[in-house]
């Protein structure tokens, strides 16, 4: 079983469509959360960290649920410029990736 | 503010060559990591400096493999010798922040292929 699992996707979504994404992770000994977003040929760049008590920024909201090791970003009225891959990351003593989500938002 | 920098950008050499790849963190950013990610997969931890010291090299995957921070201030990570599954991504990221919990930038990354 992988350390960080993410949907593959890709997700194909309308401008102005809200978009799920779910991670999940194995080890329950995992101390910090983040998704990251990482355009096509370009380096990953952090998004947002993820609390427990959830967190939201913008169009984006995170959850997170210990208990279920499940992690989970909500993006609301997609932009085209939304279109990457998203990366769900766990630190335990480093930063384990999963191996991302693909978003193309279309007009 | 410069951002991470690492070269070269791309790099392609032969089975059983040497390549050197080298990061720039961002000034005054003491924690410096290295990660790869080969084709179709995560991308994965391979160590982590802080300042010239290894703090975690638990992510290298073999003694082919060697990463020095002289001075503290750039890394460099060499492959000797390289083999065809060395191919990928290589990644550097630099954080001011001790614990890996905290944001860490990444460079654009040196892409190897290895033939």
């Amino acid at each position: 079983r992988k350390e960080v699992e993410q949907d593959p996707g890709p997700f194909n979504v309308p401008e102005g469509a809200t978009v799920a994404f779910n991670c999940t992770y194995s080890n329950s000994a995992s101390q910090s959360f983040f998704w990251y977003r990482q355009d096509c040929r370009k380096e990953p760049k952090l998004l947002m960290s993820v609390y427990s008590s959830g967190n939201e920024d913008g169009r984006f909201t995170a959850q997170l649920n210990r208990a279920s090791q499940y992690i989970s970003l909500l993006i609301r009225d997609s932009k085209l410029s939304d279109s990457a891959t998203y990366l769900c990351v766990v630190n335990i003593n480093d930063m384990r990736f999963g191996a991302g989500t693909r978003l193309t938002v279309k007009p | 503010e410069a951002g991470v920098t690492q070269f070269p950008s791309h790099s392609v050499i032969e089975k059983g060559q040497t390549v050197t790849l080298r990061c720039d963190p961002i000034s005054g950013h003491d924690n410096l990591y290295w990660y790869r990610r080969v084709m179709g997969k995560e991308i994965k931890f391979l160590l982590h400096f802080v300042k010239e010291s290894k703090q975690d090299e638990s992510g290298m995957p073999n003694n082919r493999f060697l990463a020095e921070r002289t001075g503290g201030t750039y890394s460099t990570l060499k492959v000797q010798p390289a083999e065809l599954e060395d191919s990928g991504v290589y990644f550097c990221a630099s954080s001011d922040r001790a614990s890996s919990s905290y944001e860490q930038y990444f460079g654009p990354g040196t892409r190897l292929t290895v033939t």
